[in-house]
């Protein structure tokens, strides 16, 4: 069974401090890896999206990267208006997005 | 590009009635459009996958003669939850694929609040 888990569950940063976001997989035949933010009460917001080991994605303050068991999403100087959960999700052969429960970042101005 | 809608934003409903839920993509046609449900804190929960003109697919668990899925068009799904019972109470969202776009990238609409009381 395909399983995608993040850490840490939640993340308090100051703004300006960097951080990374973890989202570890286990995914039959990988497809594609997938980064979103969802605010409160939103559906998820496209971020990136990975497709091999050693590829990378970045926009504005964030970089996703990806190696064959991991992808990180690296947070630099972040401001206020980055608190949000952000969710990983992969999909496998089965062609189905496995979601992981989300990081809930907060970022204290 | 690539924006999803859906209709209504919330819905209050009483134990036993029917809510019809639309998902709609604005500015591309979908080849594949999905439903999932989430419950606080919790992960997108994969409810069933449909394709324009054909019956959905469910996954185990999820009650097909409950969750109600027509897809009428390639731009147009819709979710129906019959004789909702306050468990039924969730955030539903839509998601779906671009025609010609990256394949497996799903865009997804805004979310559907439902409380049954």
């Amino acid at each position: 069974e395909d399983q995608v888990t993040q850490s840490p569950e939640a993340l308090r940063l100051q703004e300006g401090e960097s951080s990374s976001l973890n989202c570890s997989y286990t995914v039959s035949g990988l497809r594609g890896l997938f980064w979103y933010r969802q605010d409160p009460g939103k559906g998820p917001e496209f971020l990136f999206t990975l497709y091999s080991a050693g590829e990378e994605k970045e926009k504005e303050r964030l970089k996703a990267t990806l190696t064959k068991k991991e992808s990180f999403l690296h947070i630099t100087a972040p401001k206020p208006e980055d608190s949000a959960t952000y969710l990983c999700a992969a999909t496998g052969a089965n062609s189905k997005l496995t979601f992981g429960k989300g990081i809930t970042l907060s970022v204290r101005p | 590009g690539a924006v999803v809608s859906q209709h209504p934003s919330w819905v209050i409903c009483k134990s036993g009635t029917s809510v019809k839920i639309e998902c709609r993509s604005l500015d591309f046609q979908a080849t594949t459009m999905f439903w999932y449900r989430q419950f606080p804190k919790q992960s997108l929960m994969l409810m069933a996958t449909s394709n324009e003109g054909s019956k959905a697919t469910y996954e185990q668990g999820v009650e097909k003669d409950k969750f109600l899925i027509n897809h009428a068009s390639l731009t147009l799904s819709t979710l129906t939850v019959t004789s909702a019972h306050p468990e039924d109470s969730s955030f539903y969202i839509c998601s779906a694929t671009r025609v010609f776009g990256l394949p497996y990238e799903q865009y997804f609409g805004p979310g559907t609040r439902l409380t049954v009381t």
